[in-house]
Order: C-alpha cells, then structure tokens, then sequence
C-alpha cells in the first residue's frame, strides 16, 4: 500500500507550457504539503494545506498553484514553465505536529 | 526562526566501519527533530525522530542518533556501515509557528561507502 503516492514520476516539457502534478495520501493525515528539489538536494517548502485550507505559501511565484480538492489530495498546477523550474517535486504529509511522509517525488525537466 | 547545519557536504567511509553524521540546529526552545535518507531516484524515508524524552533515539536500518541541547546537536549514529547505507541523508529541525509546525532541512550529507 503506497501512503503517499505522485504523478507522473517523471514529465518533460517545453518552455511556456502548463501541466500539473497530482498527489495522494492513505494515511488520514490533515496536511499536506510541497516540496522542490533543486539539483543541489537542497529541499524547500513551497505550500502547505491543512485540512483543504492554505496554511504555508512561501515565496513561490504565482504560476504554481496548489489545489487541494480534499485533505487526501493536493495537486500542483504550474503555468508558463520556466527553464528554472527544472527540479524534483515532492509531496508530503503530516498528522499534526508529526513527521513528514513523503511520496516518491516527480522529475520535471523543462526543455 | 529555527535553522539546521550539516558541515560535512560528503562523507566516504568503508563497509564496516563505524559512521557520524553531524547536525547543528538553531532554535530558542526545544525543537522537534529528524534524520531522513534519499536513496538515489527515491523520496525521502525517515529514519528516526526526536520530540522530547530520552536523548538516544533508535531509528530504523540500526541508526541512532543523540539530542544533546548543550551543544545544539543531533548526530546521526551507525556502528557498521553496509554498502546498501549509500545515500543522502538530510536532517530537519521542526518548530511552532503561527500555530503550526514548521520543518527546515539541511542541505543534506551524501554518503559513499567503499568495499
């Protein structure tokens, strides 16, 4: 049984392209969360959902979108695909005040 | 705000042998606080967790780590390193904020170990 599940695993596209990224979770936990992986391993959050409620936006541009249909699911729509967004993306979750579980992560390669 | 330091970028140590990986945080109060690993193409697993108790956490794949607050450390701990350990590992410091619990990363320890 996956608890937290992404995809696609891996998505390659061209500049100036929108796609999107879907996440998962079995566990019941509350929140919910985005991560990016740049090419350094360096690992920052983007958003953070609670129970479908934004709860954490950190400095992303608007192009990135969360959605969070319900607290199981937390998909991540990005617009006009820059060069620069190149990066593994991860999703996460927590019960409160617990530790991260994180999916398998979604390659994405901007060409 | 909390903030965590990994000094070491890369470490390469032998099979067999013994492994610390060191971790620094910064935060006023007690923080909560964790050891992940990321197996190449992989998410990240957690290995262990400290949020208050006992100072010598055991975690999973016989790691250990200690909480010492004097020194504002948490240094991941195996006493026999096995090939299959090969990986990154990250630790992250967590903390109250605005109600809610805010984790930070490090920038991660790579680990090669050598036949």
């Amino acid at each position: 049984d996956t608890a937290v599940s992404q995809t696609p695993k891996y998505l390659v596209t061209q500049m100036g392209n929108d796609k999107s990224i879907k996440c998962e979770q079995n566990l019941g936990h509350d929140t919910m969360y985005w991560y990016k992986q740049d090419s350094k391993k360096f690992l920052k959050i983007m958003f953070s959902y609670n129970n479908k409620e934004l709860i954490i936006n950190e400095t992303v541009p608007n192009r990135f979108s969360p959605k969070s249909p319900d607290k199981a699911h937390l998909n991540l729509h990005i617009n006009s695909l820059e060069l620069g967004d190149s990066a593994v993306y991860f999703c996460a979750s927590s019960q409160e005040g617990g530790e991260r579980i994180f999916g398998p992560g979604t390659r994405l390669t901007v060409l | 705000a909390q903030s965590v330091t990994q000094p070491d970028i890369h470490i390469t140590v032998s099979e067999g042998a013994s492994l610390e990986l060191r971790c620094n945080y910064s935060y006023g109060a007690t923080p909560y606080l964790f050891w992940y690993v990321q197996s190449p193409g992989q998410g990240l697993q957690l290995l262990l967790k400290y949020f208050s108790g006992d100072t010598l956490v055991q975690g999973i794949k016989g790691f250990e780590a200690e909480f010492k607050r004097s020194q504002s450390s948490f240094n991941l701990r195996k006493p026999s390193v096995h090939w299959s350990d090969a990986a990154e590992y990250f630790c992250a410091v967590g903390a109250e904020s605005g109600g809610y619990q805010k984790v930070t990363f490090g920038i991660g320890t790579k680990l090669q170990v050598i036949p």
